[in-house]
């Protein structure tokens, strides 16, 4: 089946830790991106992807980095500079230039303990 | 600043009840305007690509609506099982950035 995965569902992170989140998708897309969503609030961007080694900061980067060594694969390590790291995550990969929609995986639920 | 501005925040409805969401935006260049829905702790589910003002489309008791500054999503004769909550996003003209509003969540009571 064709889809986006991501991985732990959930993940728990002492302070001061880094943490990476997997999401991997078959759908042949090029472009990823990843999202952090807080309680009651809306997607914001945090990174997103285009092609193969190249990725573009979205709205709140900072304390976040990722890479993009394979299409398929879009990884994103929470960092210990992240202030507030608690959150929901979610993964969404996207045909290129068409205007196709976005296929969204089941999201991280990451919690600093 | 590119700005997606979703409206009410929060929708309660009885059931049979007919109302509308509101999504503006403010975006240099819109190439689409994607409706989605997502239930809680799960990932958006998709409804709608708009494209142009004027477009519209339905899906059985949802229909999205597209102007130059804002669409519409109009939730006709709502049932319990249509409570979730609507995120609305704007894809770039010139590059693939994807932004979403903060949402309207419905509920719908029977």
């Amino acid at each position: 089946d064709g889809g986006i995965t991501q991985s732990p569902k959930y993940l728990f992170r002492k302070e001061g830790q880094n943490v990476t989140l997997s999401c991997e998708q078959n759908l042949n897309h090029d472009a990823m991106y990843w999202y952090r969503q807080d309680p009651g609030q809306g997607l914001r961007l945090i990174y997103y992807s285009q092609i193969v080694n190249d990725f573009q900061k979205g709205d709140i980067a900072e304390g976040y980095s990722v890479s993009r060594e394979k299409k398929e694969s879009f990884p994103l390590t929470v960092t210990s500079a992240q202030k507030n790291p608690t959150a929901f995550y979610l993964c969404a990969s996207k045909e290129g230039w068409g205007t196709g929609e976005a296929f969204f995986g089941q999201g991280t639920r990451l919690t600093v303990v | 600043e590119d700005q997606v501005t979703q409206s009410p925040e929060a929708l309660r409805l009885q059931e049979g009840e007919s109302s509308s969401l509101n999504c503006s935006y403010t975006v240099s260049g819109l190439r689409g305007l994607f409706w989605y829905r997502q239930d809680p702790g799960k990932g958006p589910e998709f409804l709608f690509t708009l494209y142009s003002a004027g477009e519209e489309k339905e899906k059985e008791r949802l229909k999205a609506t597209l102007t130059k500054k804002e669409s519409f999503l109009h939730i006709t004769a709502p049932k319990p099982e249509d409570s979730a909550t609507y995120l609305c996003a704007v894809q770039h003209l010139n590059d693939y950035k994807l932004s979403f509003g903060a949402g309207t969540t419905v509920t719908v009571r029977a």
